[in-house]
């Protein structure tokens, strides 16, 4: 089984719509989550880390369910800007352990 | 401004070669690591240093070595035996190996084999 799952989509979305989705995580040891975006062939960046009670930066939540060991990202009102791919990202006991990403398309 | 600098940006390597990728930081980081990000596979780590003079490998050390001389520095040289080198490599550190250390990625190398 891999440490970090994700669903690879791609969810393709207007401009203005809510699109969500999960990443399940192996180790229920695990410290700390994160969500990096990464846009086509270039570096990851971190969008946001993710924090028991949830949390928001602007238009998008994440959650964590720890008993269930998974990680949600929810975006709001979708920018054309908002294309990219989503990494889910694991640390747990001395590394980060990435997820093979969620791609994201919103379209005009 | 500070950042990571890997180079070359494209590099093509023949059978039996050997060839080293640059990293570089000037963010005074201690921690440095490299990955390998495959199509539709998550990055995987090849290998991590804490501090300078002392490096591990990660899951998929095998065709590959480091050396961490000077703490702004952390090349990565693939040898001949990584059979399928083909991939993205990413650079990347942080402050130190720590839960909540955010990474700063290099702009990566993409590696192909000629």
């Amino acid at each position: 089984r891999k440490e970090v799952e994700q669903d690879p989509g791609p969810f393709n979305v207007p401009e203005g719509a809510t699109v969500a989705f999960n990443c399940t995580y192996s180790n229920s040891a695990s410290q700390s989550f994160f969500w990096y975006r990464q846009d086509c062939r270039k570096e990851p960046k971190l969008l946001m880390s993710v924090y028991s009670s949830g949390n928001e930066d602007g238009r998008f939540t994440a959650q964590l369910n720890r008993a269930s060991q998974y990680i949600s990202l929810l975006i709001r009102d979708s920018k054309l800007s908002d294309s990219a791919t989503y990494l889910c990202v694991v640390f747990n006991d001395y590394k980060l352990s990435f997820g093979a990403g969620t791609t994201v398309t919103v379209r005009a | 401004d500070g950042g990571i600098t890997q180079s070359p940006k494209y590099l093509f390597r023949k059978e039996g070669q050997n060839v080293t990728l640059s990293c570089e930081q000037n963010l005074n980081h201690d921690a440095m690591y490299w990955y390998r990000q495959d199509p539709g596979q998550g990055l995987r780590l090849i290998y991590y240093s804490q501090i300078v003079n002392d490096f591990q490998k990660g899951d998929i050390a095998e065709g590959y070595s480091v050396s961490r001389e000077k703490k702004e520095s952390f090349p990565l040289t693939v040898t001949s035996a990584q059979k399928n080198p083909t991939a993205f490599y990413l650079c990347a550190s942080s402050v130190a190996q720590a839960p909540n250390e955010k990474l700063f990625f290099g702009s990566g190398t993409q590696l192909s084999v000629l």
